[in-house]
């Protein structure tokens, strides 16, 4: 069975100080992978589309990476906006749901002035 | 704007009853899906629909149901068979391919 784990849960940090969120996934024959930023009470909003490993993408202080099995979604400097949960998703593959995400529980980052 | 749109934006719905959520959008996209998401889970897909009078059943499909009579419009069905309704429903579309893009979400809750 298809499974996405992402970690940590939530996240503390000082604004200025950087870190790493991590998804890991156990989907065979992976093809791609999705990062979403979810606000509270608000529909996720896509960040980035990461399609083989070792491909690297950046948008202002985030950048994702991804391997074989897994992807991380660095924060460099965050600021208090960049509080969020962090959601990622790869594709299944095979079977009826063919094509569908599988979505990680998400990692809640809090950023603090 | 192009762009993706559900409403209500807050639904309350006594129990029995069954209540129907609206998704819309203009993008022009082929394939529409509908998610609920619960506090601490991840998002769970209910329903699919690739193209127009065609859809199939997600992970937790029992208790909703479903029509994709326009490209443009998905609407899902809470039906009184949905044992705990009260969740976050997310409408997404793509173009065809896995890159999905959200609606705002309408918060659904059972009194």
């Amino acid at each position: 069975e298809d499974q996405v784990t992402q970690s940590p849960e939530a996240l503390r940090l000082q604004e200025g100080e950087s870190s790493s969120l991590n998804c890991s996934y156990t989907v065979s024959g992976l093809r791609g992978l999705f990062w979403y930023r979810q606000d509270p009470g608000k529909g996720p909003e896509f960040l980035f589309t990461l399609y083989s490993a070792g491909e690297e993408k950046e948008k202002e202080r985030l950048k994702a990476t991804l391997t074989k099995k897994e992807s991380f979604l660095h924060i460099t400097a965050p600021k208090p906006e960049d509080s969020a949960t962090y959601l990622c998703a790869p594709p299944h593959l095979g079977g009826g749901s063919q094509g569908n995400l599988i979505f990680g529980k998400g990692t809640k980052l809090s950023v603090k002035p | 704007d192009g762009g993706i749109t559900q409403s209500p934006k807050y639904l309350f719905r006594k129990e029995g009853q069954n209540v129907t959520l609206s998704c819309e959008q203009n993008l022009n996209h082929d394939a529409m899906y509908w998610y609920r998401q619960d506090p601490g889970q991840g998002l769970r897909l209910i329903y699919y629909s690739q193209i127009v009078n065609d859809f199939q059943k997600g992970d937790i499909a029992e208790g909703y149901s479903v029509s994709r009579e326009k490209k443009e419009s998905f609407p899902l069905t809470v039906t009184s068979a949905q044992k705990n309704p009260t969740a976050f429903y997310l409408c997404a579309s793509s173009i065809g391919g896995p890159e999905q893009f959200f609606g705002p979400g309408t918060r659904l809750t059972v009194l």
